[in-house]
This record gives C-alpha cells, sequence and structure tokens, in this order.
C-alpha cells in the first residue's frame, strides 16, 4: 500500500523559532499534497494545498507567510512553522495524493507541535 | 470551512452493538470518505464512496450515500473495544480536486467491553 511518511511525529519549540515538518510518499509520486490542522478535540481543517514545482494555495485564513509550504520534489512536501507562537501548537497533519485519478489520498501519521 | 457536520457527536454502547454514524454536508461533491482516528493519532481511510454510488460495504462497515438529502451513514456491525475512536467524514469537492478534502465535526465511539 501507498505510504506517506511525516516528520517529526512530536516537537516543541520555544516562542520565536520555527519548525520544519516534512511529508514524504515513500512508495510512489505526489503531485498534490495537503495540509491539515487539528486543534485538540477538534476536527482536521484544511491549510493548503501544495503542488509540486509550483506555489502552494493557501485556504481562506491561513496566513502563507507564517505557514511557508515547499513542494520541491514528487515525494516531499515541507511545512515550516515560522515564529512560532503558543497558539501555533497542534496537530498538523499531511496528506498526498498519487496521481492517479479518483482515488483516496494517504495521510501521514501527522505532527503534534507545542510551543512553549 | 467546515462542510460536514456530523451527529451524534458522542456514542457510547456495549460490545456487539451496531453503532451508526451521521454526516451531512453542504455543496456538491466528488466523493465521501469516512476516516478513523484513534486518540492522538493519525488518520486511518476507512472507506470511499463516490457521488454516482449509494451503499458500499468493506467488512463490518457499511456506508451509504443520499445525494439528494446531502448526506451519508457509517455503520458499523458488531462493534468491538477496538473500535473506540473518533469517527470523521470528509467530503471531497465536485472540483477542484478530488482529495481536498473537507471534514466534518467528527463522532466520538466508545465501545464498552
Amino acid at each position: 500500500g501507498a505510504v506517506v511518511s511525516q516528520h517529526p511525529s512530536w516537537v516543541i519549540c520555544k516562542s520565536g523559532t520555527s519548525v520544519k515538518i516534512e511529508c514524504r510518499s515513500l512508495d510512489f509520486q505526489a503531485t498534490t499534497m495537503f495540509w491539515y490542522r487539528q486543534f485538540p478535540k477538534q476536527s482536521l481543517m484544511l491549510m493548503a494545498t501544495s503542488n509540486e514545482g509550483s506555489k502552494a494555495t493557501y485556504e481562506q485564513g491561513v496566513e502563507k507567510d507564517k505557514f511557508l509550504i515547499n513542494h520541491a520534489s514528487l515525494t516531499l512536501s515541507t511545512l515550516t512553522v515560522t515564529s512560532a507562537h503558543p497558539e501555533d501548537s497542534s496537530f498538523y497533519i499531511c496528506s498526498a495524493e498519487r496521481g492517479v485519478t479518483n482515488t483516496e489520498a494517504f495521510f501521514g501519521q501527522g505532527t503534534r507541535l507545542t510551543v512553549v | 470551512s467546515q462542510q460536514g457536520e456530523e451527529d451524534p457527536q458522542a456514542l457510547s454502547i456495549q460490545e456487539g452493538e451496531n453503532a451508526t454514524m451521521n454526516c451531512s454536508y453542504k455543496t456538491s461533491i466528488n466523493n465521501l470518505q469516512w476516516y478513523r482516528q484513534n486518540s492522538g493519532r493519525g488518520l486511518v481511510h476507512l472507506i470511499l464512496i463516490r457521488s454516482n454510488e449509494r451503499e458500499k460495504h468493506s467488512g463490518r462497515l457499511r456506508v451509504t450515500l443520499d445525494t439528494s438529502k446531502k448526506s451519508s451513514s457509517l455503520l458499523i456491525t458488531a462493534s468491538r473495544a477496538a473500535d473506540t475512536a473518533s469517527y470523521f467524514c470528509a467530503t471531497g469537492p465536485f472540483s477542484g480536486g478530488y482529495n481536498k478534502l473537507i471534514f466534518g465535526a467528527g463522532t466520538r465511539l466508545a465501545v464498552h467491553p
């Protein structure tokens, strides 16, 4: 089956620092990846769509300068939370499409970010 | 913005009983997917149903889709304690990205031994 690996699984950082989260498709090429955020006891909210070789498309209300997304290759997308604040503490999870028409995406295991 | 509403928000049942969760959505969709999430963990894909399908089965899971009512249901039969988790429906838009998913609020299922 298709595997998406997300790294790190958890991270604690100080306010004001930046954190990079990686999303890799291990056994397939992903032309499109998606980034979601989930606050405790809430649902997942789509943050942005990441396309290989082009700029990410952000959902309304998501600051593109704060959440930098880079999809440099067909197997890797990164999300960098810049100048992190405690309110950015959340569970971040990515998904990747295989590029086969009308099939499911595959989710990474998520990254729990705690900003102190 | 969140599209789907799920009910109930929480469901508590005994092992062996069936669990039914419902999901409603607002816009036209290409597909609807159900996921399970154990506490603090990643998502497990359960089943995908396309807009031209009405019912799908997978093991103990049965999913229905009524596009006229913009609703779906997930039935878990003969539940087990291991089914305890949060369940989310997610809709893929009619256009603009098959897997650009909008998630429902989720149902927290507790199955007691």
